[in-house]
């Protein structure tokens, strides 16, 4: 069983559309993560959600807002999409905040802006 | 800024070698971790060491950890084709609690 899962897993879409990546964990796990990549591999957190409650939040545009229905599930909605959006987006899950605890990664969602 | 910095930015070895990655940092830190990303996949975490650590073996990775440099290598021995990956250290630092820094990577080729 995949442990953390993401959908879709390839993205394409155009300029100033809404669009949604949704990620489940299954581990049980109470602290789950959105990071970006951009494409000099560079893997930045974007959230993180302890218990369906905010916790880390970046600098990043308030066109991206998360969700986290339950514990188990941590989706990313992105609005009026840009071009520099464009990104492989990975949710992460760990048994809790504290970051010396693995962080466990999904397969990734590729997102292309054009 | 990006906190954790790799050196070299690629590498590329026969089968059978060792392979040496460095990390560097710039603040201080409560521990450092390698973390593995295969082409096309997420991230899997390989080993954490902690600021009071100075070496730590995991099987055939070795990663030091010297705070006077602010400096991590992370060593695979013998190593195999099924190696070739990119390797990124990531930083807990101290003001953030809370919060992983990841580098840009070191891309390793081991060729069979």
């Amino acid at each position: 069983d995949t442990a953390v899962s993401q959908t879709p897993k390839y993205l394409v879409t155009q300029m100033g559309n809404d669009k949604s990546i949704k990620c489940e964990q299954n581990l049980g796990h109470d602290t789950m993560y959105w990071y970006k990549q951009d494409s000099k591999k560079f893997l930045k957190i974007m959230f993180s959600y302890n218990n369906k409650e905010l916790i880390i939040n970046e600098t990043v545009p308030n066109r991206f807002s998360p969700k986290s229905p339950d514990k188990a599930h941590l989706n990313l909605h992105i609005n009026s999409l840009e071009l520099g959006d464009s990104a492989v987006y990975f949710c992460a899950s760990s048994q809790n905040p504290d970051p010396t605890y693995e962080q466990y990664f999904g397969p990734g969602t590729r997102l292309t802006v054009t | 800024s990006q906190q954790g910095e790799e050196d070299p930015q690629a590498l590329s070895i026969q089968e059978g070698e060792n392979a040496t990655m460095n990390c560097s940092y710039k603040t201080s830190i409560n521990n450092l971790q390698w973390y593995r990303q295969n082409s096309g996949r997420g991230l899997v975490h390989l080993i954490l060491i902690r600021s009071n650590e100075r070496e730590k073996h995991s099987g055939r990775l070795r990663v030091t950890l010297d705070t006077s440099k602010k400096s991590s290598s992370l060593l695979i021995t013998a190593s195999r084709a099924a190696d070739t990956a990119s390797y990124f250290c990531a930083t807990q630092l101290m003001e953030y609690g809370n919060k992983l820094v990841f580098g840009a990577g070191t891309i390793l080729r081991v060729k069979s």
